[in-house]
């Protein structure tokens, strides 16, 4: 019943692999987003999607590559992880224009 | 370009006493704004609209387009109010939802 979910909720990984957070969304929303929330909970928008296509990119490094193969689904890749990718990722879906919901976040460490 | 400031990083108050959480926009369109609320180890969720003008756990908050602030009140803060709130900012024709730092409420006994 879960609206939006991400997966996997904690990660941690070497400096220079290369890992991947999905999401999923079953609510029929045309708008995925991906958010970095950093130590100081600072939530800062990363992409936008609309249908499948990528409306925002708020200048993220290209190491972060998003993916969605469908509008339930907004995948994010991540090359050559640095330790100052380390942070809480949350994917969000809404219909355009209305309430924001949230998955349960992503804790991504790098060592 | 858009930006939304949440000027306290930190708000500590007794049980029982009125709560402000100060938001402020800059915006040149018409506001579309949000307060979201996130509990302890959960996610983030909404916890009210501009839009709707209604009052949420006891919580309101009026948008002021003269002052660009959308600042979320409660007369009296309950132990369960604590957590993080942000305030948000929709633009981009629906499609931008910007936060602000967030102001970590902390209530008291």
């Amino acid at each position: 019943d879960t609206a939006v979910s991400q997966t996997p909720k904690y990660l941690v990984t070497q400096m220079g692999n290369d890992k991947s957070i999905k999401c999923e969304q079953n609510l029929g929303h045309d708008t995925m987003y991906w958010y970095k929330q950093d130590s100081k909970k600072f939530l800062k928008i990363m992409f936008s999607y609309n249908n499948k296509e990528l409306i925002i990119n708020e200048t993220v490094p290209n190491r972060f590559s998003p993916k969605s193969p469908d509008k339930a689904h907004l995948n994010l890749h991540i090359n050559s992880l640095e330790l100052g990718d380390s942070a809480v990722y949350f994917c969000a879906s809404t219909r355009t224009g209305t309430e924001a919901f949230f998955g349960q976040g992503t804790r991504l460490t790098v060592v | 370009a858009q930006r939304v400031t949440q000027p306290e990083k930190l708000l500590s108050v007794f049980k029982g006493a009125p709560v402000e959480l100060k938001c402020n926009y800059s915006y040149s369109g018409s506001p579309e704004l949000f307060w979201y609320v996130q509990y302890s180890r959960q996610r983030l969720q909404l916890l009210l609209r501009h839009i709707s003008r209604e009052s949420i756990k006891g919580f309101t908050a009026d948008l002021n387009k003269g002052e660009t602030s959308f600042h979320l009140k409660k007369p009296f803060a309950q132990e369960e109010d604590s957590a993080m709130y942000y305030c948000a900012l929709l633009t981009g024709g629906g499609n931008k939802l910007t936060f602000g730092t967030g102001t970590q409420l902390k209530v008291e006994l």
